[in-house]
């Protein structure tokens, strides 16, 4: 299965102020996910992120607050603008793999402070 | 929309019982279905992918099992062990989205 890190593993931010995160992947793949895990709570989709093409956001994320880039197809990044305390989470990465059926694997995640 | 329940919410157990972790969803037309351990403050692992036209997987102690038109899939841990101790999540794939359950948290006292 293919080896997925993160960067940063954790960061404080102050409000207000903006976070990319990297999803760094041993391999090529087509399809990367972001999600969030809120505290107590179980893992919701930000975004689909292929490459060569706009990423695909689910309801309730926009563009503006959650811009991702997907560059290759190893790497992508998801910037967390204009911070608030409810952005207060972990932010996982996940890549699909398989020639069906397709299984996901996430990275570590970046637990993410916004004070 | 698909929506997720895991039953319990929280197990704890004495070293060697077997455990059963109950998933429900609501939407049937499912492509596959996915259960993850998660590790405090880390990422998730993958244990076992069930395809839709399948009724069980099996990985060493551990055995899921799906019933697509109940909406109803079960992990079975057997023997279990202090290192069982972790949250285990449950996610029905429609296309390539997955849709997570609230997670069960299983403790294994030794």
């Amino acid at each position: 299965s293919a080896v997925i890190s993160q960067k940063p593993s954790r960061d404080i931010c102050q409000r207000g102020t903006s976070l990319t995160i990297q999803c760094q992947v041993d391999s090529q793949v087509t399809m990367m996910f972001w999600y969030r895990q809120q505290p107590g709570q179980s893992l919701t989709l930000i975004a689909t992120a292929n490459q060569g093409s706009e990423a695909t956001y689910e309801s309730g994320f926009v563009i503006d607050k959650f811009p991702i880039s997907r560059p290759n197809l190893t790497f992508s990044t998801l910037t967390v603008s204009n911070m608030s305390p409810e952005d207060s989470s972990i932010y996982l990465c996940s890549v699909e793999e398989g020639q069906g059926p397709y299984e996901q694997y996430f990275g570590p995640g970046t637990r993410l402070t916004v004070t | 929309k698909q929506e997720v329940t895991q039953i319990p919410a929280a197990l704890s157990v004495p070293e060697g019982e077997n455990l059963v972790l109950n998933c429900s969803f609501t939407d049937s037309a499912i492509y596959n279905l996915q259960w993850f351990r998660q590790d405090p403050g880390k990422g998730l692992t993958s244990l076992l992918l069930i395809q839709s036209s399948q009724r069980e997987q099996t990985s060493g102690r551990l055995n899921a099992s799906l019933d697509k038109s109940s909406g109803r899939s079960t992990l079975y841990i057997a023997a279990s062990q202090p290192g069982d101790s972790a949250t285990y999540l449950c996610a029905p794939a429609t296309g390539n989205k997955l849709t997570f359950g609230g997670g069960t948290r299983v403790l294994v006292k030794p």
